[in-house]
């Protein structure tokens, strides 16, 4: 069974800093994998997606990263802002479908 | 409407009672999911229509859970004599695509249920 799992659970840095979260995976095939924003309150929202075949992914101030072969990706958020502050999750999808989530890494960026 | 619309955004529950949840998902999106999100918690798949059939259905806990999108629009999430393990927010989900998942999906705000 696919099994996804974020670190940190939780983190908090001080605006402009550039951040790291992390996402390991059980189960190397997977035919892509999701990076989603979750604001309190509200649906999740796509920020990146990147093939099994691809290696990195950027949109503006974020980029994705995975390997494969290591059951890794990382999400970089360059310059961060206190907009940027909500819940990081990413998601793999193993053909069925049905996305297996990570439980999330809640970022609090400070003004 | 422009996005993913659920009903009703909270619903509180006593133990034992039925609930329904409606989502009515983006015109023309074939795809339709449904997600259950303990709190603190990522999402976990519940089941999947692909217009109006059901093909698949392996996250549904228990046969207490049923679903259905009879015309392949508006879907329908029945939970029966509800329990407390149940209180979560319910996340539905629509894509327009129908083959390799391209990505696009796009999540409604979620149905808050709490069982007391």
């Amino acid at each position: 069974k696919q099994e996804v799992t974020q670190i940190p659970a939780a983190l908090s840095v001080p605006e402009g800093e550039n951040l790291v979260l992390n996402c390991s995976f059980t189960d190397s095939a997977i035919y892509n994998l999701q990076w989603f924003r979750q604001d309190p309150g509200k649906g999740l929202t796509s920020l990146l997606l990147i093939q099994s075949s691809q290696r990195e992914q950027t949109s503006g101030r974020l980029n994705a990263s995975l390997d494969k072969s290591s059951g890794r990706s990382t999400l970089y958020i360059a310059a961060s802002q206190p907009g940027d502050s909500a819940t990081y999750l990413c998601a793999v999808d193993t053909g069925r479908r049905a996305l297996t989530f990570g439980s999330g890494t809640r970022l609090q960026v400070q003004p | 409407g422009a996005g993913v619309s659920q009903s009703p955004r909270y619903k509180v529950a006593k133990r034992g009672q039925d609930v329904a949840l409606r989502c009515d998902p983006i015109s023309g999106h074939v795809s339709l999911f449904w997600y259950q999100q303990a709190l603190g918690q990522g999402p976990e798949f519940l089941t999947y229509f692909q217009n109006e059939a059901q093909l698949d259905k392996s996250g549904l806990p228990s046969d207490r859970f049923f679903a259905e999108r009879p015309e392949g629009s508006v879907s329908t999430l029945k939970i029966q004599r509800t329990q407390q393990e149940d209180s979560a927010v319910y996340l539905c989900a629509s894509s327009p695509s129908a083959g390799a998942y391209t990505g696009e999906l796009f999540f409604g705000e979620g149905s808050r249920l709490t069982v007391l």
